[in-house]
């Protein structure tokens, strides 16, 4: 099963600063299967990033993925108040499942 | 537009099965490029992905390991619908429950969530 980490647990920022978030995967990831999610409490997880690098529809632009292999960033540039929430990373192995990383908090 | 609408119980006891159910409008249950999944999230495990059924050329599933043994996805085409059974549970199954879709055409991402259902096992 493909582990997947993500660093730092928390970040603790202000609005306008640039976050970066981390995911490493223990085997690297199929074929840039790699997702970013945003998680507010009370809501459904959102899709921001698929494919390591695409944004999908009615992701700001200030969100920016990148990466292969199994190390992935997502960089989160001049933070908005709602950009505060908590980010997961998802892979896709070649064993047909999914996994999400454990999260990273965005605070204030 | 896709909108999936979860129903279902809440509130359990140990050693009872789980049962909820995810409703599809604008979409098909049937489609042979989606494939259509169970997530559940906890304080303590965050994210969890507990499985997902699809249809290509004939029905399949893929199941996590940690819940393998205990979960059973499956579709209901009259209905346009897919269900998830989880056997067993014991309080560590408390979590809020999600079904979500993925597309087909973004890397296995999951671009459609249910609502969630918010579900607690105790005596």
């Amino acid at each position: 099963e493909n582990v997947v980490t993500q660093s730092p647990g928390t970040l603790s920022l202000s609005p306008g600063e640039r976050a970066t978030l981390s995911c490493t995967a223990s085997q690297i990831v199929h074929s840039g299967h790699l997702g970013w999610y945003q998680h507010k409490p009370g809501q459904a997880p959102r899709l921001l990033i698929y494919g390591a690098s695409n944004r999908a529809i009615g992701t700001p632009d200030r969100f920016i993925g990148s990466g292969s292999g199994t190390d992935f960033t997502l960089t989160i540039n001049r933070l908005e108040p709602e950009d505060f929430a908590v980010y997961y990373c998802q892979q896709y192995d070649m064993s047909s499942r999914l996994t999400f990383g454990p999260g990273t908090k965005v605070e204030i | 537009q896709v909108q999936l609408e979860q129903s279902g119980p809440g509130l359990m006891k140990p050693s009872q099965t789980l049962s909820l159910t995810c409703a599809i409008s604008g979409d098909s249950v049937s489609s042979n490029s989606v494939a259509w999944n169970w997530i559940r999230q906890s304080p303590s495990r965050g994210l969890e992905w507990l499985g997902r059924t699809y249809y290509r050329s004939k029905w399949l599933n893929d199941y996590a390991l940690s819940v393998e043994s205990r979960i059973t996805i499956n579709p209901d085409t009259s209905k346009n619908e897919f269900s998830l059974q989880l056997n067993s549970v014991t309080p560590e199954d408390t979590a809020v429950y999600y079904c979500a879709r993925d597309p087909g055409y973004c890397y296995s991402c999951l671009d459609v969530w249910g609502q969630g259902t918010t579900v607690t096992v105790s005596s």
